[in-house]
């Protein structure tokens, strides 16, 4: 049983549209960290997310973790081809355990 | 650029060669990882080396042998893999101790492994 549950898995569209990536649990995690990994490279940390409620934004990038600390989500706006890649949650249950991966979004932006 | 540097970038290695992965961060992080990396799949844990101590062992099958020569390094011994051993080999490192949840990690470019 997967964790960390990422939808959707594949991704598709247009430069200039909108997207919104979720990543769901049954479980309560005391923070949720977002990479994004490009081809040919290792995942980069774009947030960590500690506080249920939390929304962080990043540029055209705005991060949510739920109220309940069960959920989070990633919302691109106005995409750019260089937002392709995979993104990947991460979460731990406690402070002292190891980060869990959800099975990743991979996000195509066409031109 | 990242500041975890792998060596090196790609590696193709029959079923009975013997090779090492290099791994060097200057960071001054405490622990260092290695994970398996398939194809638009999530990073794998392998090992966890925390203070230089293997702290973590996945059930990783012995022909892959992690070491830990100081707290800037991390190498990983491959003998006698197998073709689905085939994959990217990230290795990454994060500072140790607590707070509100595990360190960030600070990941590689990774080693692209082919086993012929």
């Amino acid at each position: 049983t997967q964790l960390l549950e990422q939808s959707p898995q594949f991704l598709s569209i247009q430069e200039g549209e909108n997207l919104t990536v979720y990543c769901n649990s049954s479980s309560v995690f005391s923070s949720l960290q977002w990479y994004r990994q490009e081809p040919g490279e290792g995942p980069v940390l774009l947030v960590t997310v500690v506080t249920g409620g939390e929304v962080k934004k990043l540029k055209r990038l705005t991060f949510q973790f739920g109220d309940a600390r069960k959920d989070s989500s990633l919302h691109i706006t106005a995409a750019q081809t260089g937002d392709t890649g995979l993104y990947l949650c991460a979460g731990a249950v406690t402070s002292g355990s190891r980060l869990t991966f959800g099975e990743g979004t991979q996000l195509t932006v066409n031109p | 650029d990242t500041e975890v540097t792998q060596t090196p970038k790609h590696l193709v290695m029959g079923m009975t060669n013997k090779k090492s992965l290099k791994c060097e961060q200057h960071m001054g992080h405490r622990a260092m990882y290695w994970y398996k990396q398939k194809a638009k799949k999530p990073p794998e844990l392998m090992f966890v080396y925390s203070y230089e101590k293997l702290s973590i062992n996945e059930s990783v099958p012995s022909r892959f042998s992690p070491e830990c020569p100081n707290s800037s390094l991390l190498n990983l011994h491959l003998h006698a893999l197998q073709p689905e051993d085939s994959a990217l080999y990230l290795c990454a490192s994060s500072q140790t101790g607590g707070g509100t949840g595990p360190s960030p990690l600070h990941f590689g470019n990774g080693t692209r492994l082919t086993v012929t």
